[in-house]
């Protein structure tokens, strides 16, 4: 079965620095990797994904996740924080076979705090 | 307007009571999945539907049920809640058809068992 591990339920950081969120995954197939983020009192958006091809995605509002097939990770990074990027991001899998975003599996949320 | 909308947006209950969230969505996207949030845990997956005819039970599905009234409706009952079914749900939507993967979320619903 297929689960994903973020490391660290809440992360702070200052405009203006570097954000770096941890996703591990466990899949026994090639995996589809997401990035969802939720703003306060919103529901879930899709910032990027990976499916097949290129390891290094780039999403929205300058968000990028990297694909290491090798260390089972999709970390999520973004160069600059700005103060509306505060909201909790979800990392998740799809869990059907061969892939496919039917059967998602999130982890349990990062909230991400950034200070002025 | 929005794409996937769900009623009501905010609900107080008392345990026993039986429920229903209801989902709608002009996307056109055959599937549709309902997921509940919990603080610290984020979300499960609680039933899930590729087409009307279609219905399949998710990861907690004790405790719920589901109906596929149209393509564009999916509704959650909560035959007698109970306190432990407080939780933030959501509804969803994906569309296999275009070769898309990614599922588009409903603004949720807040639902309180006292």
């Amino acid at each position: 079965a297929q689960s994903v591990t973020q490391l660290g339920s809440h992360v702070s950081v200052s405009e203006g620095a570097l954000v770096l969120l941890r996703c591990n995954y466990s899949s026994s197939v090639p995996p589809y990797l997401f990035w969802y983020v939720q703003y306060p009192n919103q529901g879930l958006q899709l910032l990027l994904k990976y499916t097949t091809g290129a390891t290094l995605v780039k999403g929205i509002n300058g968000f990028e996740a990297e694909f290491k097939k090798s260390e089972t990770s999709f970390h999520l990074t973004k160069p600059s924080a700005h103060m509306s990027d505060a909201a909790e991001y979800f990392c998740a899998v799809s869990s059907m076979p061969g892939g496919g975003s039917e059967k998602l599996v999130f982890g349990k949320g990062t909230k991400l705090t950034v200070n002025p | 307007d929005a794409d996937v909308t769900q009623t009501p947006r905010n609900r107080i209950t008392k345990t026993g009571k039986r429920i229903m969230l209801e989902c709608s969505q002009t996307k056109g996207h055959d599937r549709m999945y309902w997921y509940r949030q919990d603080p610290g845990l984020g979300l499960r997956l609680i039933y899930y539907s590729f087409d009307v005819k279609d219905i399949n039970k998710g990861e907690i599905s004790d405790g719920y049920s589901v109906s596929r009234q149209a393509q564009a409706k999916f509704s959650l009952s909560l035959e007698s809640a109970i306190p432990n079914q407080t939780a933030l749900y959501f509804c969803a939507t994906s569309d296999r058809r275009g070769g898309s993967d990614t599922q588009y979320f409903g603004p949720g619903t807040r639902l309180t068992v006292l």
